[in-house]
């Protein structure tokens, strides 16, 4: 079993939809939760960052943490074309070296 | 403010050759990480270095080597190319310290082809 797990997807909705994107993950010693943005052929960007549990909110992205379920998850209101992208969810403890990437989920938002 | 620059961006390499990605980074970050993208496979870490003078196995080191030259410049090598080293490579580098300096930077990529 991979310490994070990511559907693929592909995603298709429709503009102006909410969407929402999850990974789970296995270490309950995670503290640091980002997820990254992927446009095809570029690298990935980092679009949030959240530490421990909640809610963060950054315009029309809100990352959540739920540690007791050892889930997360990206809303993304009002989509847009322009969101149409790779999802990267990532993860680590503090201290790490590395980061736990999840496989990435490829949206596409239809207009 | 440039960030993470990788060089070349698009490669086409004969099974057997060998070649060097370069890597520079101007955020004076302390780690820098070479990883590969394969579809379905997501970002495996090939290698990585933790400050200047180390380095260390990631997930998939078979066929590469590493140097970390200085604190701003860390280069990947394939010594002697396959058709499965074919992918895209990205250079990232991070701060490690507390809070938002868990955050990875990435370069934009290599393409790199091996026929």
């Amino acid at each position: 079993q991979k310490e994070v797990e990511q559907d693929p997807g592909p995603l298709s909705v429709p503009e102006g939809a909410i969407v929402s994107l999850n990974c789970t993950y296995s270490n309950s010693a995670f503290q640091y939760f980002m997820w990254y943005r992927q446009y095809s052929r570029k690298g990935p960007e980092l679009l949030m960052y959240t530490y421990s549990s909640g809610n963060k909110e950054d315009g029309r992205f809100t990352a959540q943490v739920d540690k007791s379920s050892k889930y997360i998850s990206l809303f993304i209101r009002d989509s847009q074309p322009s969101d149409s992208a790779t999802y990267l969810c990532a993860m680590t403890v503090q201290g790490a070296q590395k980061l736990v990437f999840g496989q990435g989920t490829r949206l596409t938002i239809n207009p | 403010n440039a960030g993470v620059t990788q060089t070349p961006k698009f490669q086409v390499l004969k099974t057997g050759q060998s070649m060097t990605l370069q890597c520079a980074q101007d955020m004076n970050h302390n780690s820098m990480y070479w990883y590969r993208q394969d579809p379905g496979m997501g970002l495996r870490l090939i290698y990585y270095s933790a400050s200047e003078g180390t380095t260390d196995k990631g997930e998939v080191p078979n066929g590469y080597n590493v140097s970390r030259l200085n604190k701003r410049e860390f280069s990947l090598r394939l010594e002697s190319a396959a058709p499965s080293q074919t992918s895209v490579y990205f250079c990232a580098s991070r701060m490690m310290t507390t809070g938002t300096g868990n955050t990875i930077y990435f370069g934009e990529g290599s393409w790199l082809t091996v026929v």
